[in-house]
């Protein structure tokens, strides 16, 4: 089955600094593949989708790029803010199936110094 | 918009105990989902409902029962309850049944098993 991972547990960076998250599959090429915020005791909130023939994508200082021959997408914040500490989640069709059905990574939850 | 809501917040119970988490959207989107978050293990599908009147298993339904009760309200059951239960769960509803559509997210039911 499909698994999903990104990398390390916690990422601690300086404010002003871009920060990158990884997300990496194992199996086949997503469709398409999302990001999430999730802040202490609340539900994920939706940041960005990426389709597979897509390379990259951005909004306001988020970018994200999708690698399908490496099975991985990056995630970069740029002149991150202490605001944007939060863990990220990524998320992809469980089954390639469009079925509505996803299998969302850990997280990575990411510390910005002021 | 309230978007998605859950009830209760918090929830404590004993082994052998069974109660219904309840999830309502106003946003008339079609499918909806149960998740289950452990510490450190990011969001497990439970059961999904694409339309009214459906609803199918996903990656961890043993346990769990649920009832798509209209368009706008989704329930999970959990008939007797056991500590592994132990979790946060959140319910979340997309526009439609494609795996593309991003998805909302409730603020989440915090249930403890003793």
């Amino acid at each position: 089955s499909q698994k999903i991972e990104q990398n390390s547990e916690a990422l601690n960076i300086q404010e002003g600094k871009t920060a990158t998250l990884t997300c990496n599959y194992t199996n086949y090429s997503p469709a398409y593949l999302q990001w999430y915020r999730q802040d202490p005791g609340r539900g994920p909130v939706f940041l960005l989708l990426i389709r597979e023939n897509e390379k990259e994508k951005r909004k306001e200082r988020l970018k994200v790029t999708f690698d399908t021959t490496l099975k991985q997408s990056l995630f970069h914040i740029t002149a991150s803010q202490p605001a944007d500490s939060a863990t990220y989640l990524c998320a992809l069709d469980i089954e390639n199936t469009n079925a509505g059905k996803s299998t969302f990574g850990d997280g990575t939850t990411l510390t910005v110094k002021p | 918009n309230a978007g998605v809501t859950q009830t209760p917040k918090f929830q404590v119970l004993k082994t052998g105990q069974s109660m219904t988490l309840q999830c309502a959207q106003d946003m008339n989107h079609n499918s909806m989902y149960w998740y289950r978050q452990d510490p450190g293990m990011g969001l497990r599908l439970i059961y999904y409902s694409a339309s009214e009147g459906t609803t199918d298993k996903g990656e961890v339904p043993n346990g769990y029962n649920v009832s798509r009760l209209n368009k706008r309200e989704f329930s999970l059951r959990l008939e007797s309850a056991a500590p592994s239960q132990t979790s946060v769960y959140f319910c979340a509803s997309t526009r439609g049944r494609s795996s593309y559509n991003e998805q909302f997210f409730g603020p989440g039911t915090r249930l403890t098993v003793l």
